[in-house]
């Protein structure tokens, strides 16, 4: 089945660590997004990618890092710039240009110990 | 700047006691208003879809609608497995970016 994989669901950084998180998918979708949700708050967007090799940043791209090597792939990097990472992160995924909604993965928790 | 407010922020209701969800937003041109249901600890899953003021979506207990200003979520005779977080986003430009608004935690009792 199609679908968009998020590795690892639980996620721990000691304090001055980067870590990466996955995001796989096989909906063959040209755009991937990364969005950050805290409670409370939105989803908010830290980075997204319309084509392989290219990305922008979001709304939150301060601390983070993303690349585009592969279709398939948009991995996320929490750099130990981000001074406050704990939170739930989401990997989507779209059909480029229009959107007829996202599919999203299945989300990696963050916590900073 | 594009804005999504959902309200309420939490509603708490008994099976079969129907009720409503509303999500307003100010956006330049509106292309798309999507609802998602997010279960605890998971990735949001798709709804619906509106375009147009006017248009409606329905699937089992739950119907959209939409006006020029905001999108209201119908809960008929709610289920507990009806019992989620939902999210409300819009689309405002050609490329396809969503902003969310902020959730209605819905639960239902039996």
């Amino acid at each position: 089945d199609g679908g968009i994989t998020q590795s690892p669901k639980y996620l721990f950084r000691k304090e001055g660590q980067n870590v990466t998180l996955s995001c796989e998918q096989n909906l063959n979708h040209d755009a991937m997004y990364w969005y950050r949700q805290d409670p409370g708050q939105g989803l908010r967007l830290i980075y997204y990618s319309q084509i392989v090799n290219d990305f922008q940043k979001g709304d939150i791209a301060e601390g983070y890092s993303v690349s585009r090597e592969k279709k398939e792939s948009f991995p996320l990097t929490v750099t130990s710039a981000q001074k406050n990472p704990t939170a739930f992160y989401l990997c989507a995924s779209s059909i480029g240009g229009r959107t007829y909604g996202y599919t999203f993965g299945s989300g990696t928790r963050l916590t900073v110990v | 700047e594009d804005q999504v407010t959902q309200s309420p922020e939490a509603l708490r209701l008994q099976e079969g006691e129907s009720s409503s969800l509303n999500c307003s937003y100010t956006v330049s041109g509106l292309r798309g208003l999507f609802w998602y249901r997010q279960d605890p600890g998971k990735g949001p899953e798709f709804l619906f879809t509106l375009y147009s003021a006017g248009e409606e979506k329905e699937k089992e207990r739950l119907k959209a609608t939409l006006t020029k200003k905001e999108s209201f979520l119908h809960i008929t005779a709610p289920k507990p497995e009806d019992s989620a977080t939902y999210l409300c986003a819009v689309q405002d430009d050609s490329w396809g970016k969503l902003q969310f608004g902020a959730g209605t935690q819905v639960v239902v009792t039996p």
